[in-house]
């Protein structure tokens, strides 16, 4: 069965700098790979979406790709604030969700 | 426009007990879903409907867990009886019919069962 990976736990970055955050897949290539956001106490909230036969897609400081000869999509935010604090989840859309364990970001002031 | 809505947000029952947990999706959204996540896991899919039907209920752990969604509009997600490892925090989502690609969580219903 195809797994969704996010090795990173945290990861801590200083305002101003971008973040890079990956997200690895398993076997097959997912049609569609969407990043979410999460902050405590809440429930994810959508970012963007990127699709299989894309490299890139952006939206204002954000931005995905998607390798599948490397079977990965990294997420960048560029020009980070500590208002970007919070955990950042990689799934898989096919029906249903098949979300990775999170990396949590951290931006220090 | 009001968004998913969860009940309650907390509930603290003992092993044995039923819970019942709620969803109101957002108003003309055909799909809904719940997920779980349990402590130090990743969040997983439990159940899908389309409408009243359910679809995909691949994700569901066992017989002590029942969902509806009577009428296509708000679900229930009953667990009877409750054991210690269904502690987690249970998410239900949305989305329109022919918008598959975004869901909408609501903030979550946290369980514990002592």
């Amino acid at each position: 069965s195809q797994k969704i990976e996010q090795n990173s736990e945290a990861l801590n970055i200083q305002e101003g700098k971008t973040a890079t955050l990956t997200c690895n897949y398993t076997n097959y290539s997912p049609a569609y790979l969407q990043w979410y956001r999460q902050d405590p106490g809440r429930g994810p909230v959508f970012l963007l979406l990127i699709r299989e036969n894309e490299k890139e897609k952006r939206k204002e400081r954000l931005k995905v790709t998607f390798d599948t000869t490397l079977k990965q999509s990294l997420f960048h935010i560029t020009a980070s604030q500590p208002a970007d604090s919070a955990t950042y989840l990689c799934a898989r859309l096919r029906r249903a969700l098949t979300f990775g364990s999170g990396t949590r970001l951290q931006v220090q002031p | 426009e009001a968004g998913v809505t969860q009940f309650p947000s907390h509930s603290v029952i003992e092993k044995g007990q039923t819970v019942t947990l709620r969803c109101d999706p957002i108003s003309g959204h055909d799909n809904l879903y719940w997920y779980r996540r349990v402590m130090g896991k990743e969040i997983k899919f439990l159940l899908h409907f389309v409408k009243e039907s359910k679809q995909d209920e691949s994700g569901m752990p066992n017989n002590r867990f029942l969902a509806e969604r009577t009428g296509g509009t708000y679900s229930t997600l009953k667990v009877q009886p409750a054991e210690l490892e269904d502690s987690g925090v249970y998410f239900c989502a949305s989305s329109p019919l022919q918008g598959l690609e975004t869901q909408y969580f609501g903030p979550g219903t946290r369980l514990l069962v002592l």
